[in-house]
Formats: C-alpha cells, sequence, structure tokens
C-alpha cells in the first residue's frame, strides 16, 4: 500500500517556468489537499478538493492551480514559478465519510522546490 | 484568525527524560486537534488526534491532553529514547470538514544517548 506518493522529490525552477507538482493516494481518499512549509512557518495550506471535481482554495492559493479529474490525483500546478515560491510542497488526504474530519491526515513526503 | 503556537522552538534532553512539549491555539471552536511527528527530509505521520469532546489520548509511550476552553494541548513523551529525535507538529482542524487543518510551526527534539 503506497498511501500518498509526491514527485518529483527535488525540482530546481527558473523565474517565470511553470511546472506542476504531482500527488497521488490508493487510498479511494475524497479529501486532499496541498500544502507548502517554509521555515519557522508551519505549513499553510494552499488548495483543497473533497472530491473529483471539487476544488477551493486555502490559505496561500495566489500563484497556484489545481483541478481534481479523479479521486486518485490532485496535481499542483505553478503558473510562473517566483522567488517566493521556494518552499518544501507536501500533499495530504484524509478518508471520507461523515465524521472524516475526525480521522487522521495522511501525508507524502514531500517535494523540495527551489526558484531561482 | 486561529492561530497555533509550539513552545519550544527546539528542545535537547537526555535519554530516559519526561517531556511535554506545549501547543495553544487563540480559537477554541475547534473540531479536533492532531500531533505529527516529521522526520528530516519526510512527510507527517500522524501521532495522536484528539476529538474536541475528548480530553487526552494515549499511544504507547505518548500521551496527549487538550484543554479547549484555554486553548492549549500538551504531548507527554515517556521515557525519551534517541529514536524520538524528531520535529512535533501540533495542527487544530476548525470547521466541519476539517478542510482548512491549522499547524503549529513545530517543536524541533534532540533526545541524547
Amino acid at each position: 500500500n503506497a498511501g500518498v506518493t509526491q514527485t518529483p522529490k527535488f525540482q530546481v525552477l527558473k523565474t517565470g517556468q511553470s511546472m506542476t507538482l504531482q500527488c497521488a493516494q490508493d487510498m479511494n481518499h475524497e479529501y486532499m489537499s496541498w500544502y507548502r512549509q517554509d521555515p519557522g512557518m508551519g505549513l499553510r495550506l494552499i488548495h483543497y478538493s473533497v472530491g473529483a471535481g471539487i476544488t477551493d482554495q486555502g490559505e496561500v492559493p495566489n500563484g497556484y492551480n489545481v483541478s481534481r479529474s479523479t479521486t486518485e490525483d490532485f496535481p499542483l500546478r505553478l503558473l510562473s514559478a517566483a522567488p517566493s515560491q521556494t518552499s518544501v510542497y507536501f500533499c495530504a488526504s484524509r478518508r471520507p465519510g461523515q465524521r472524516s474530519y475526525n480521522s487522521p491526515l495522511h501525508f507524502g513526503n514531500g517535494t523540495r522546490l527551489t526558484v531561482t | 484568525k486561529q492561530e497555533v503556537t509550539q513552545i519550544p522552538a527546539a528542545l535537547s534532553v537526555p535519554e530516559g527524560e519526561n517531556l511535554v512539549l506545549n501547543c495553544s491555539f487563540t480559537d477554541s471552536a475547534i473540531y479536533n486537534l492532531q500531533w505529527f511527528r516529521q522526520d528530516p527530509g519526510k512527510g507527517l505521520t500522524s501521532l495522536l488526534l484528539i476529538q474536541s469532546s475528548q480530553r487526552e489520548q494515549t499511544s504507547g509511550r505518548l500521551n496527549a491532553s487538550l484543554d479547549k476552553s484555554s486553548g492549549r494541548s500538551t504531548l507527554y513523551i515517556a521515557a525519551s529514547q534517541p529514536g524520538d529525535s524528531a520535529t512535533y507538529l501540533c495542527a487544530v482542524s476548525r470547521d466541519t470538514g476539517g478542510f482548512k487543518t491549522i499547524f503549529g510551526a513545530g517543536t524541533r527534539l534532540f533526545v541524547k544517548a
């Protein structure tokens, strides 16, 4: 059981380039989300999805796009990379159900992104 | 706006010591609080989840308590081991779907052999 898989593990971009961070889960979780982790700031929510075809913004959505065409995949797109987007990005998922908010988040191992 | 604070930012203890990590939050209207462990270069692993109606949860040498009214939680680690060295983060879910889980910055723990 792979859990939550993120690719790539590392990426270096130049300012203005675009790219897609991949996230896939094999646990049939309806809820998926993207966080960024910066030193001393904890994790901040970028976007989240409660099921295929449904997405919404988190705390820091500017500069990022998401889509959810399948239950398994939730890619994060950087449209025009900026140095301020240098960070570690984590994808997380949670099992479905009426009381899903009381089930733990499952995290991938992260993508370390550097924008020069 | 919900804010989650963890103090201290870093902690170093000798092996075998019992220790307490602290987490505070500004808005008591939460559905649950979670404690996570993060090893260097890795993702977060959920350790304990305390629902808003609960006072504490235990797993092995770990015990987490929750006092919603005062906006505080503690993670107690008994008989610490070098393998416990990691960053510990707390997070609160503040709406029904738990969609917007808010994280603290974490406490980096080092257990000396």
